[in-house]
């Protein structure tokens, strides 16, 4: 398995573009979330996923959009890039919400300029 | 929402044993403890978690005392390679799963 990947691992974009990030797992998990994690704090929830079609945001989910059409895939997009997006974003999944362990993928390195 | 309380940052010599402290004193009985590392610039990593008895596994042990509000992750033997950012987290039995991390304890092991 290859587990949680993400593309792309680095993004520089100027303020007003718009871009997809990728999050894919292949290990048939329902739970998916995305968190962004900015120089020196923890990392903060944006959206997750309970299931393909259901989706719900998170602490910051202000300037993101998601959607869950399959299982595997958890897109996050950014429809107008800003430079308090500068951060880092990971995407994680796991099987069962109430005890089981998430995984995190590499991470996307993201400026907006 | 239980919050944790963790040391900004503890150093451990390489070899010996890395105790760090988490304090949860408003978890609720259903409420799970669960300990998570970063290394610089990954993902996080799972390590362990617990509810009420202690865990063990092959990265670490975690100790829970029995009021629940305190808890102590182990790293019997420390290495270089444990230096991480260690994040302790009660998780929320809400719809969905939610982590939510605080700052965590930054653990520098030395040689």
């Amino acid at each position: 398995n290859a587990g949680v990947t993400q593309t792309p691992k680095f993004q520089v974009l100027k303020t007003g573009q718009s871009m997809t990030l990728q999050c894919a797992q292949d290990m048939n998990h329902e739970y998916m979330s995305w968190y962004r994690q900015d120089p020196g704090m923890g990392l903060r929830l944006i959206h997750y996923s309970v299931g393909a079609g259901i989706t719900d945001q998170g602490e910051v989910p202000n300037g993101y959009n998601v959607s869950r059409s399959t299982t595997e895939d958890f897109p996050l997009r950014l429809l107008s890039a800003a430079p308090s997006q500068t951060s880092v974003y990971f995407c994680a999944s796991s099987s069962d919400y109430l005890t089981d362990t998430q995984y995190f993928g590499p991470g996307t390195r993201l400026t907006v300029l | 929402d239980a919050k944790t309380t963790q040391p900004p940052s503890m150093d451990c010599a390489e070899g010996r044993a890395a105790n760090l402290p988490c304090n949860h004193s408003t978890i609720s009985g259903n409420e799970y403890v669960y300990w998570y590392r970063q290394i610089h610039s990954q993902g996080p990593q799972y390590i362990i978690h617990g509810l009420k008895n202690n865990e063990t596994n092959e990265m670490a042990s975690l100790i829970i005392t029995e009021d629940r509000k305190s808890s102590t992750l182990i790293l019997p033997h420390a290495t270089l390679r444990d230096t991480a950012v260690y994040y302790c987290i009660v998780q929320r039995m809400e719809y969905g799963n939610k982590l939510v991390f605080g700052a965590g304890t930054i653990l520098r092991v030395k040689s």
